[in-house]
């Protein structure tokens, strides 16, 4: 089946404009997660989902960052009055669940869309 | 807090020859999943092996297997007849009961013809 899709896989924006980072997880997984991954760096936790709903939102670093996933499958990662500092890869996962087994729990990576702010 | 640490940026290795990557980590729990993930410039992550931390025995994955010491804190992977395919990034990753993932740095390895 298809894995998890990224839209834009390429995103240049100007200094303050507002950018919709999508991410289409595979079909049936229930669990949704968002990463940043800087130049030369690992990927950072930003989000996750379970369902609808924002299990844990602590990676994100400040209100500007917003994600949602209103029907429990796509989710849009919105980063508002975007900075230079936002430039990175962001990085999407999903996993069959979130309940403690390693064989469903186990995250399924996207492409990413690599985000330029100018 | 948990923290994962790759203390080798780049490594390289003959094709065919065996190379091993360092990872060590810290964390107070314990339950909790090792995971290594390779990183091709494609940027997509793929899945190369996973250790529940309950396990005493290495996972093993075809080429791939690691020597999981627990009381060290340590996880790295043994990559056997390495070929050119095997040429990424590759990041040993920790994941904590509260279902959150901690990334090491990576480790560029290259496979040299």
């Amino acid at each position: 089946g298809a894995g998890v899709s990224q839209t834009p896989s390429n995103k240049v924006t100007e200094k303050g404009k507002y950018v919709e980072l999508r991410c289409d997880p595979i079909s049936g997984h229930t669990a949704l997660y968002w990463y940043r991954q800087s130049l030369g760096q690992g990927p950072e936790f930003l989000i996750y989902f379970q369902g609808t709903g924002a299990a844990d939102d602590s990676g994100l670093p400040n209100d500007r960052f917003f994600a949602v996933r209103p029907e429990g499958s796509v989710s849009t990662l919105k980063i508002q009055r975007t900075e230079r500092g936002d430039s990175a890869v962001y990085l999407c996962a999903s996993s069959l669940t979130a309940s403690g087994s390693v064989s469903t729990d186990t995250q399924y990576f996207g492409p990413g869309t690599r985000l330029t702010v100018l | 807090a948990q923290t994962v640490t790759q203390s080798q940026p780049e490594m390289s290795v003959q094709e065919a020859e065996t190379v091993t990557l360092s990872c060590t980590y810290d964390t107070s729990e314990n339950n909790y999943y090792l995971f290594w993930y390779k990183q091709p410039p494609s940027r997509q992550m793929i899945l190369v092996i996973r250790q529940e931390a309950y396990k005493q025995q290495n996972a093993t994955e075809n080429r791939f297997s690691v020597n999981f010491q627990k009381a060290a804190k340590s996880f790295s992977l043994k990559i056997s007849d390495s070929q050119l395919g095997d040429t990424a990034m590759y990041f040993c990753a920790l994941r904590n009961t509260g279902n959150q993932f901690y990334f090491g740095t990576g480790t560029s390895l290259t496979v040299i013809p």
